[in-house]
């Protein structure tokens, strides 16, 4: 079983729809979970950082973390045709380095 | 807001080639990071650093890469014999660290390397 999982899509949605990703992993020392966007030839952007399970909200972005399931997840709420990019997962153990998932491609059409 | 930054953006090099990648990290950051994404796979771990040392390394980061922080704030991957395979994407990172918590990584845009 890979570390991290995460369907490459590609997902295609209307502009103004719910956007949801997700990743499975299989290590439970993780406890860092990360959620970058990636525009065509440019660097892995931070959108969202949380510590553990739970839910953390930054604008129209929404993290959720269950540790129990070993499943995390990004809700894009409204979502715009610059939202079009690949998101990837990321996650750690404590003091130790991220491994990524396979990253999901998304296009919002106007 | 302080970035990551990596030169040079492309670099297209002959196979056999010895070729150098550098990256500027955040002034404060104190672990340092390289990764590879070959177009249209995953980011894929290679190195870490930390205290001028590696900390952890990848299957993929043999005898053929090192790294070095030749002063205080370059940070290079260097690939000897470059072989067409190692044509890639390769991003540096960079983090600041605290005793309490892991602070996430911020990344350059990368450089894009052609191998011939």
């Amino acid at each position: 079983q890979k570390e991290v999982e995460q369907d490459p899509g590609p997902l295609s949605v209307p502009e103004g729809a719910i956007v949801s990703l997700n990743c499975t992993y299989s290590n439970s020392a993780f406890q860092y979970f990360m959620w970058y966007r990636q525009y065509s030839r440019k660097g892995p952007e931070l959108l969202m950082y949380t510590y553990s399970s739970g839910n953390k909200e930054d604008g129209r972005f929404t993290a959720q973390v269950d540790k129990s399931s070993k499943y995390i997840s990004l809700f894009i709420r409204d979502s715009q045709p610059s939202d079009s990019a690949t998101y990837l997962c990321a996650m750690s153990p404590p003091n130790n380095d991220m491994r990524f998932g396979a990253g999901t491609r998304l296009t919002v059409k106007p | 807001e302080p970035e990551v930054t990596q030169t040079p953006s492309h670099q297209v090099t002959q196979m056999g080639q010895e070729v150098i990648l550098r990256c500027v990290p955040i002034s404060n950051h104190l672990y340092f990071y390289w990764y590879r994404q070959i177009l249209g796979q995953k980011v894929e771990f290679l190195v870490s650093f930390y205290n001028n040392e590696i900390s952890e390394k990848s299957e993929i980061f043999d005898d053929q890469f090192s790294v070095e922080r030749p002063d205080g704030s370059n940070f290079t991957l260097k690939i000897r014999s470059t072989k067409l395979e190692d044509s890639a994407m390769y991003f540096c990172a960079s983090r600041p660290t605290t005793v309490t918590s892991n602070q996430p990584q911020h990344f350059g845009d990368g450089t894009r390397l052609s191998i011939l």
